[in-house]
Protein backbone atom coordinates (compact mmCIF):
# COMPACT_ATOMS: atom_id res chain seq x y z
CA UNK A 1 0.00 0.00 0.00
CA UNK A 2 1.40 3.56 -0.64
CA UNK A 3 1.89 5.83 1.81
CA UNK A 4 2.35 9.27 3.09
CA UNK A 5 4.07 10.31 5.80
CA UNK A 6 3.92 13.62 7.53
CA UNK A 7 6.43 13.21 11.02
CA UNK A 8 5.75 16.49 12.52
CA UNK A 9 1.79 16.62 14.12
CA UNK A 10 2.79 20.47 15.01
CA UNK A 11 5.56 23.22 13.82
CA UNK A 12 5.43 26.39 15.83
CA UNK A 13 7.19 29.66 14.02
CA UNK A 14 7.76 33.31 14.74
CA UNK A 15 6.33 35.91 12.39
CA UNK A 16 8.67 36.38 9.64
CA UNK A 17 10.74 33.40 10.45
CA UNK A 18 10.79 30.13 8.10
CA UNK A 19 9.82 26.96 8.79
CA UNK A 20 9.85 23.75 7.01
CA UNK A 21 7.63 21.01 6.79
CA UNK A 22 8.23 17.25 6.25
CA UNK A 23 6.84 14.87 4.26
CA UNK A 24 7.93 11.39 2.85
CA UNK A 25 6.01 9.05 0.46
CA UNK A 26 6.11 5.22 -0.82
CA UNK A 27 5.72 4.57 -4.30
CA UNK A 28 6.35 2.29 -7.06
CA UNK A 29 5.37 4.70 -9.95
CA UNK A 30 7.47 7.17 -11.51
CA UNK A 31 5.03 9.56 -12.80
CA UNK A 32 3.10 11.11 -10.61
CA UNK A 33 1.96 14.26 -8.81
CA UNK A 34 2.47 15.50 -5.27
CA UNK A 35 0.74 18.60 -3.52
CA UNK A 36 0.97 21.00 -0.28
CA UNK A 37 -2.82 21.72 0.19
CA UNK A 38 -3.61 24.70 3.34
CA UNK A 39 -6.46 23.71 5.80
CA UNK A 40 -7.53 26.59 7.90
CA UNK A 41 -10.03 27.04 10.37
CA UNK A 42 -12.88 27.38 8.05
CA UNK A 43 -12.00 23.61 6.82
CA UNK A 44 -11.26 24.54 3.21
CA UNK A 45 -8.96 22.90 1.65
CA UNK A 46 -6.56 25.42 -0.48
CA UNK A 47 -4.10 23.96 -2.62
CA UNK A 48 -0.62 25.58 -1.82
CA UNK A 49 1.66 24.19 -4.61
CA UNK A 50 2.30 21.30 -6.91
CA UNK A 51 5.16 19.05 -8.43
CA UNK A 52 5.22 17.04 -11.54
CA UNK A 53 7.63 14.19 -10.07
CA UNK A 54 8.79 14.14 -13.41
CA UNK A 55 10.45 17.65 -12.99
CA UNK A 56 13.61 18.43 -11.62
CA UNK A 57 12.81 22.04 -10.64
CA UNK A 58 11.15 22.76 -7.41
CA UNK A 59 8.01 24.16 -7.35
CA UNK A 60 7.89 28.34 -6.00
CA UNK A 61 4.42 30.15 -5.33
CA UNK A 62 5.34 33.62 -3.49
CA UNK A 63 6.63 32.62 0.11
CA UNK A 64 5.87 28.87 -0.34
CA UNK A 65 8.77 26.85 -2.05
CA UNK A 66 9.34 22.88 -1.92
CA UNK A 67 12.47 20.91 -2.13
CA UNK A 68 11.66 17.70 -3.97
CA UNK A 69 14.16 14.58 -3.79
CA UNK A 70 12.55 12.29 -6.21
CA UNK A 71 14.97 9.30 -5.01
CA UNK A 72 14.68 9.73 -1.58
CA UNK A 73 10.53 9.99 -1.96
CA UNK A 74 11.11 13.30 0.21
CA UNK A 75 8.71 16.55 -0.45
CA UNK A 76 9.22 19.16 2.09
CA UNK A 77 7.60 22.75 1.89
CA UNK A 78 9.26 25.57 3.06
CA UNK A 79 7.33 28.83 4.13
CA UNK A 80 9.18 31.57 4.24
CA UNK A 81 8.56 35.28 5.77
CA UNK A 82 5.95 33.72 7.69
CA UNK A 83 2.59 35.69 7.86
CA UNK A 84 -0.11 35.23 10.36
CA UNK A 85 -2.91 34.12 7.94
CA UNK A 86 -0.11 31.11 7.44
CA UNK A 87 -1.90 29.00 10.43
CA UNK A 88 -3.08 26.43 9.29
CA UNK A 89 -3.08 22.42 9.11
CA UNK A 90 -0.82 21.49 6.15
CA UNK A 91 -1.53 18.42 4.20
CA UNK A 92 1.10 16.62 1.69
CA UNK A 93 -0.70 14.13 -0.90
CA UNK A 94 0.47 12.35 -3.70
CA UNK A 95 -1.99 11.43 -6.61
CA UNK A 96 -1.51 7.65 -8.72
CA UNK A 97 -1.66 6.83 -11.80
CA UNK A 98 -5.57 7.15 -11.77
CA UNK A 99 -5.91 10.45 -10.47
CA UNK A 100 -6.59 9.46 -6.88
CA UNK A 101 -5.12 11.18 -3.83
CA UNK A 102 -3.68 9.83 -0.87
CA UNK A 103 -2.86 12.39 2.06
CA UNK A 104 -0.99 11.93 4.95
CA UNK A 105 -2.10 12.86 8.37
CA UNK A 106 -1.10 16.86 8.54
CA UNK A 107 1.22 19.17 9.88
CA UNK A 108 0.05 22.01 12.38
CA UNK A 109 1.34 25.13 11.50
CA UNK A 110 1.58 27.98 14.65
CA UNK A 111 2.68 30.88 14.03
CA UNK A 112 3.57 33.56 16.93
CA UNK A 113 3.45 37.45 16.78
CA UNK B 1 -16.28 31.47 -12.09
CA UNK B 2 -16.55 27.56 -12.16
CA UNK B 3 -17.10 26.33 -8.44
CA UNK B 4 -17.60 23.05 -6.42
CA UNK B 5 -20.70 22.93 -3.68
CA UNK B 6 -21.52 20.73 -1.21
CA UNK B 7 -25.03 20.41 0.53
CA UNK B 8 -25.74 20.57 2.82
CA UNK B 9 -23.09 21.68 5.25
CA UNK B 10 -23.98 20.57 8.47
CA UNK B 11 -26.56 17.48 9.06
CA UNK B 12 -27.47 15.72 11.92
CA UNK B 13 -29.45 12.46 11.74
CA UNK B 14 -29.79 9.34 14.12
CA UNK B 15 -28.85 6.22 13.64
CA UNK B 16 -29.90 3.56 11.31
CA UNK B 17 -31.16 6.58 8.36
CA UNK B 18 -30.76 6.85 5.13
CA UNK B 19 -28.53 10.08 4.56
CA UNK B 20 -27.71 11.51 1.27
CA UNK B 21 -24.83 14.28 1.07
CA UNK B 22 -24.68 16.45 -2.60
CA UNK B 23 -21.56 17.49 -4.68
CA UNK B 24 -22.32 19.94 -7.47
CA UNK B 25 -19.17 21.13 -9.64
CA UNK B 26 -19.51 23.39 -12.83
CA UNK B 27 -15.75 22.67 -13.46
CA UNK B 28 -17.12 20.08 -16.16
CA UNK B 29 -14.49 17.84 -14.85
CA UNK B 30 -14.65 14.34 -15.46
CA UNK B 31 -12.81 12.81 -11.85
CA UNK B 32 -14.75 13.29 -9.03
CA UNK B 33 -13.76 12.01 -5.16
CA UNK B 34 -15.65 11.26 -1.87
CA UNK B 35 -13.67 11.71 1.07
CA UNK B 36 -13.99 11.96 5.17
CA UNK B 37 -11.59 13.80 7.24
CA UNK B 38 -11.27 11.98 10.88
CA UNK B 39 -8.94 13.06 13.70
CA UNK B 40 -5.05 11.93 12.78
CA UNK B 41 -6.23 9.99 9.52
CA UNK B 42 -5.99 13.02 7.40
CA UNK B 43 -8.42 12.76 4.44
CA UNK B 44 -9.47 8.90 3.41
CA UNK B 45 -11.02 8.32 0.13
CA UNK B 46 -14.43 7.03 0.08
CA UNK B 47 -16.09 6.45 -3.64
CA UNK B 48 -14.25 8.42 -6.62
CA UNK B 49 -15.97 8.65 -10.52
CA UNK B 50 -14.34 8.80 -13.67
CA UNK B 51 -17.23 9.78 -16.11
CA UNK B 52 -21.13 9.18 -16.14
CA UNK B 53 -22.10 5.81 -14.79
CA UNK B 54 -18.40 5.03 -13.45
CA UNK B 55 -18.33 4.49 -10.08
CA UNK B 56 -15.43 2.91 -7.60
CA UNK B 57 -14.49 1.65 -4.11
CA UNK B 58 -11.97 3.88 -2.30
CA UNK B 59 -10.33 3.02 1.06
CA UNK B 60 -13.22 3.70 3.23
CA UNK B 61 -16.17 2.82 1.66
CA UNK B 62 -18.41 0.10 3.49
CA UNK B 63 -21.40 1.52 4.03
CA UNK B 64 -21.49 4.47 1.43
CA UNK B 65 -22.94 4.24 -2.06
CA UNK B 66 -22.50 7.01 -4.86
CA UNK B 67 -24.09 7.26 -8.32
CA UNK B 68 -23.26 9.27 -11.37
CA UNK B 69 -25.94 10.03 -13.41
CA UNK B 70 -24.22 13.28 -15.25
CA UNK B 71 -20.91 15.24 -15.33
CA UNK B 72 -21.73 17.56 -12.52
CA UNK B 73 -23.10 15.62 -9.88
CA UNK B 74 -21.63 12.66 -7.73
CA UNK B 75 -23.85 11.84 -4.29
CA UNK B 76 -22.61 10.42 -0.91
CA UNK B 77 -25.22 8.16 0.53
CA UNK B 78 -25.38 6.35 3.63
CA UNK B 79 -27.43 3.82 3.26
CA UNK B 80 -28.08 2.81 7.21
CA UNK B 81 -26.10 5.23 9.40
CA UNK B 82 -24.18 4.76 12.15
CA UNK B 83 -21.78 6.52 14.67
CA UNK B 84 -18.46 5.80 13.27
CA UNK B 85 -20.02 7.36 10.01
CA UNK B 86 -19.60 11.13 12.09
CA UNK B 87 -17.54 12.94 10.14
CA UNK B 88 -16.22 15.87 8.07
CA UNK B 89 -16.96 15.30 4.36
CA UNK B 90 -15.19 16.44 1.33
CA UNK B 91 -16.22 16.11 -2.34
CA UNK B 92 -13.53 16.94 -5.32
CA UNK B 93 -13.11 17.03 -8.93
CA UNK B 94 -10.48 17.34 -11.29
CA UNK B 95 -10.04 16.74 -14.85
CA UNK B 96 -7.13 14.56 -15.39
CA UNK B 97 -4.44 12.85 -12.76
CA UNK B 98 -3.71 16.25 -11.92
CA UNK B 99 -4.68 18.92 -9.13
CA UNK B 100 -8.00 18.57 -7.34
CA UNK B 101 -10.07 21.30 -6.25
CA UNK B 102 -12.47 20.56 -2.80
CA UNK B 103 -16.09 21.26 -1.82
CA UNK B 104 -16.52 23.44 1.48
CA UNK B 105 -17.13 19.98 3.41
CA UNK B 106 -19.87 18.76 5.45
CA UNK B 107 -19.92 18.20 8.65
CA UNK B 108 -22.35 14.89 9.52
CA UNK B 109 -23.10 14.17 13.31
CA UNK B 110 -25.14 10.82 13.61
CA UNK B 111 -26.60 10.42 17.06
Amino acid sequence: AQTVTQSQPEMSVQEAETVTLSCTYDTSESDYYLFWYKQPPSRQMILVIRQEAYKQQNATENRFSVNFQKAAKSFSLKISDSQLGDAAMYFCAKTDSWGKLQFGAGTQVVVTP
Amino acid sequence: DAEITQSPRHKITETGRQVTLACHQTWNHNNMFWYRQDLGHGLRLIHYSYGVQDTNKGEVSDGYSVSRSNTEDLPLTLESAASSQTSVYFCASSENADTQYFGPGTRLTVL
